[in-house]
């Protein structure tokens, strides 16, 4: 199975800073990973997808970027709404994985 | 509007079995891959298995292949989960999610299952 090393665990961060969480594959997966936000008592959604599209309806601060092995999600301008976990999804060799997951909080 | 609602969850004894559903409106049901993702409390995501549009093929994480099965009714525009040999790690919440070509776009709420006696 392809392992995602996911990073930080843990992220504290002032409303309008810029953070970037990261995802590191066990092996190369192409692109074909995904960003998910999901609040407490929620179901995940979708932000990124293919590494780098963002999904209709997202806010523009959100961005992704990586190749390979490595992938990062960027968000820009924080707001407070923006509180959550967050986490990568490789679809690119089954069985699927998920990154642990970065819960965000906000100062 | 996707909107993707499971069902089914509860208390269930060690050793029972249990059968989710996943009612899906808002898009053409038969033409997409439909599957199942859990997370167990306080843990991470953990991708159980996915079914494609006819049931012709389905797709299991190895360690759980053995005792969850996916099925989906096009006509009841229905996914399901069927789990058998229930044990207290498979207590979790289970979403549903819709795979369109790139990903999986949309989730359902989830549906909690305890497994405890």
């Amino acid at each position: 199975d392809i392992q995602m090393t996911q990073s930080p665990a843990s992220l504290s961060a002032s409303l309008g800073e810029t953070v970037s969480i990261e995802c590191l594959a066990s092996e190369d997966i192409y692109n074909n990973l995904a960003w998910y936000q999901q609040k407490p008592g929620k179901s995940p959604q979708l932000l990124i997808y293919y590494a780098s599209s963002l999904q209709d309806g997202v806010p523009s601060r959100f961005s992704g970027s990586g190749s390979g092995t490595q992938y990062s999600l960027k968000i820009n301008s924080l707001e407070s709404e923006d509180a959550a976990t967050y986490f990568c999804l490789q679809d690119s060799e089954y069985p699927w994985t998920f990154g642990g997951g970065t819960k965000l909080e906000l100062k | 509007e996707v909107k993707l609602v499971e069902s089914g969850g509860g208390l269930v004894q060690p050793g029972r079995s249990l059968k989710l559903s996943c009612a899906a409106s808002g898009f053409s049901f038969n033409d997409y891959w439909m599957g199942w993702v859990r997370q167990a409390p306080g843990k991470g995501l953990e991708w159980i298995g996915e079914i494609n549009q006819d049931s012709s093929t389905i797709n299991y994480t190895p360690s759980l292949k053995d005792k969850f099965t996916i099925s989906r009714d096009n006509a009841q525009n229905t996914l399901y989960l069927q789990m058998s040999k229930l044990g207290s790690e498979d207590t979790a919440i289970y979403y549903c999610a819709r795979a369109d070509i790139y990903t999986r776009d949309y989730w359902g709420q989830g549906v909690m299952v305890t497994v405890s006696s």
